[in-house]
């Protein structure tokens, strides 16, 4: 069965402090896919990324940062000189991509708080 | 472009009354997801619908709960004789629906009170 562990419930950090979420998930498939979202106050759910099983390759999007590691089944984000627009809740999804079908399976977020 | 619309917002209702969620995707997108949002349960998927296929129900909680999509557009999740557990924000994604490699689009959800 698919599963998504962020054992950080919550993290706080004051402004231009760097910080990582962590992400580790289990499937038994070797086709699937990672999302990281994001959901501010408002509640809409901002997608930020997405990633396939056969890409380990890191990526970096300005000030956000994504590690991959299958051997560790992980996939963790890293925001770098954190703002206070980073406040939001971080959610860690995965998908199998064998099928059309794909739904999300996510983990339980972690609250992030950036003051200033 | 327009993103996922979801309505109404907000929704407030009695105990044992029926309620219907409307949802209009990405124009363009054949995939279309409801998920629920609650403290007990955090996000979980209770249906899909692609193109002119029978939506998989795997995530229904009970049979009170419904949805349809009509012209495979926009799609409404009715609950029945609704109950204080049923109480969440409804969310509701839609995508291009490609096999393989997918992004799911959010709408801002409806926060569901059933008093």
């Amino acid at each position: 069965a698919q599963k998504v562990t962020q054992a950080q419930t919550e993290i706080s950090v004051v402004e231009k402090e760097d910080v990582t979420l962590d992400c580790v998930y289990e499937t038994r498939d070797t086709t699937y896919y990672l999302f990281w979202y994001k959901q501010p106050p408002s509640g809409e759910l901002v997608f930020l990324i997405r990633r396939n099983s056969f890409d380990e390759q890191n990526e970096i999007s300005g000030r956000y940062s994504w590690n991959f590691q299958k051997s560790t089944s992980s996939f963790n984000f890293t925001i770098t000189a954190s703002q206070v627009v980073d406040s939001a809740v971080y959610f860690c999804a995965l998908s199998e991509g064998r099928r059309g079908f794909q739904k999300l399976v996510f983990g339980t977020g972690t609250r992030l708080l950036v003051s200033p | 472009g327009a993103g996922v619309s979801q309505s109404p917002s907000n929704k407030v209702t009695e105990k044992g009354k029926d309620v219907e969620l409307r949802c209009d995707p990405i124009s363009g997108h054949t995939a279309l997801y409801w998920y629920r949002q609650s403290l007990g349960q955090g996000l979980e998927f209770l249906i899909y619908f692609q193109g002119n296929s029978a939506p998989d129900k795997s995530g229904l909680p009970s049979d009170r709960f419904s949805a349809e999509r009509t012209g495979g557009s926009v799609s409404t999740l009715t609950i029945q004789r609704t109950q204080q557990e049923d109480s969440a924000v409804y969310l509701c994604a839609s995508s291009l629906g490609l096999a393989g490699d997918d992004t799911q689009y959010f709408g801002p959800g409806t926060r569901l009170t059933v008093l």
